[in-house]
């Protein structure tokens, strides 16, 4: 198995373009997630998915949408880069949790993602 | 929003000493908790989970407090490879659901 696979691996972008960050896993994962993580503020939520057709926001949602057409694939998209949003992103993936527990969470690679 | 705290460090150690790290949370009805192990410029990856009566995995030793809501990491003869941020890792029950919420993380350099 691959596990959680990210593409690209590093993307640099100039303010106001749009992109989108790739994500799959093939461990027939029901959860996923997006995150970033800057120095000084630790993991932060943007986006999560308890399974295809279904998403959510986390924490720092804006300036990002999700969409989970498969269970497979998470794709991030940024609409309108800003500098605010370089960052690393990583992508998880775990089994369903339900409110009381979860399960342990799979990372991918991250993305580099610089916006000039 | 609730909140997950942990010591920055750096802890600098050397080589076969013993190290602790703890970690509180505020969310007293909080059920998993997990230690992630995160390399530079690497993805975090699963340390150990902590369970309620604790667990031990090699160097390695987990513990829940929940009366005090913390738990903690020791690692035991450190090693060099042990050089890492350590992130703690908490569920918010009762929020999103079942979303894990991230410690900033612990950075241990362990010294020859």
């Amino acid at each position: 198995n691959a596990g959680v696979t990210q593409t690209p691996k590093f993307q640099v972008l100039k303010t106001g373009q749009s992109m989108t960050l790739q994500c799959a896993q093939d461990m027939n994962h029901e959860y996923m997630s997006w995150y970033r993580q800057d120095p000084g503020m630790g993991l932060r939520l943007i986006h999560y998915s308890v399974g295809a057709g279904i998403t959510d926001q986390g924490e720092v949602p804006n300036g990002y949408n999700v969409s989970r057409s498969t269970t497979e694939d998470f794709p991030l998209r940024l609409l309108s880069a800003a500098p605010s949003q370089t960052s690393v992103y990583f992508c998880a993936s775990s089994t369903t949790p339900n409110r009381l527990f979860i399960n342990e969470q799979f990372f991918g690679p991250g993305t580099r993602l610089t916006v000039l | 929003r609730k909140e997950v705290e942990q010591d920055p460090g750096p802890f600098n150690v050397p080589e076969g000493a013993t190290v602790a790290f703890n970690c509180t949370y505020s969310n007293s009805a909080s059920q998993s908790f997990f230690w992630y192990r995160q390399d530079c410029r690497k993805e975090p990856k699963l340390l150990m989970s902590v369970y309620s009566s604790g667990n031990e995995d090699g160097r390695f030793t987990a513990q829940l407090n929940r009366a005090s809501q913390y738990i903690s990491l020791l690692i035991r003869d450190s090693k060099l490879s042990d050089s890492a941020t350590y992130l703690c890792a908490v569920n918010d029950y009762g929020g999103s659901q079942g979303n894990l919420i991230f410690g900033k993380g612990t950075k241990l350099s362990v010294k020859p």
